[in-house]
């Protein structure tokens, strides 16, 4: 089964409201990542957070680890259209050396 | 400074065929990886080359599918014999330190079409 599950799939808000997006894992990580894909192509890495940090900012993005769950959410505050994409989360795990094992992705759509 | 570059952004070709992919990584980045993305399987992993180790190839979904990267820097990932359960896109990523350790910054990708 997949080691980053991704939660809700689909989510579809207004513009200026926020998006929370969820993302459980089953073993110990060294980080885990996410990442936005538009259109199906280049992944932009958005923010990695380590098994020792417990939150993370950037400009809008705020992300959370609870290690203790074996989860992680990614926030976008005041969204806007532009930011409509797919959205991953990515484990690396302590026994799978440089790899990064990807969730399902959680589709956003903000409508203007 | 240039991102991480993949040719060609498109490939089309016939069942049978052999393709090989490029991949340019970042200047200095000493790890890179290979990843691959098709509707049925999400993103997967294929294998990670980092500095003079042996490469990872536990990704690799048969032995048709190799890579080789020259002397630290460009990739080339090779598919033999392509089936039409090959068409997908790969993705080329590198990151700068310890593999797995670092963010992973990827190329554009190359959408395969095997017809």
């Amino acid at each position: 089964s997949q080691q980053g599950e991704e939660d809700p799939q689909a989510l579809s808000i207004q513009e200026g409201e926020n998006a929370t997006m969820n993302c459980s894992y089953k073993t110990s990580i060294n980080n885990l990542q996410w990442y936005r894909q538009n259109s199906g192509r280049g992944l932009v890495h958005l923010i990695l957070i380590r098994s020792n940090e417990r939150e993370k900012h950037s400009g809008r993005l705020r992300v959370t680890l609870d290690t203790s769950k074996k989860s992680s959410s990614l926030l976008i505050t005041a969204s806007r259209a532009a930011d409509t994409a797919s959205y991953f989360c990515a484990t690396n795990l302590r026994s799978q050396g440089g790899k990064l094992i990807f969730g399902q992705g959680t589709e956003l759509s903000v409508k203007p | 400074g240039a991102g991480v570059s993949q040719s060609p952004s498109n490939k089309v070709t016939e069942k049978g065929k052999d393709v090989e992919l490029r991949c340019d990584p970042i200047s200095g980045h000493t790890a890179l990886y290979w990843y691959r993305q098709s509707l049925g399987q999400g993103l997967e992993f294929l294998i990670y080359f980092q500095g003079n180790s042996a490469p990872d190839k536990s990704g690799l979904p048969s032995d048709r599918f190799s890579a080789e990267r020259t002397g630290g820097s460009v990739s080339t990932l090779t598919i033999q014999r392509t089936q039409q359960e090959d068409s997908a896109v790969y993705l080329c990523a590198s990151s700068l330190g310890l593999a797995g350790s670092e963010t992973q910054y990827f190329g554009p990708g190359t959408r395969l079409l095997v017809l």
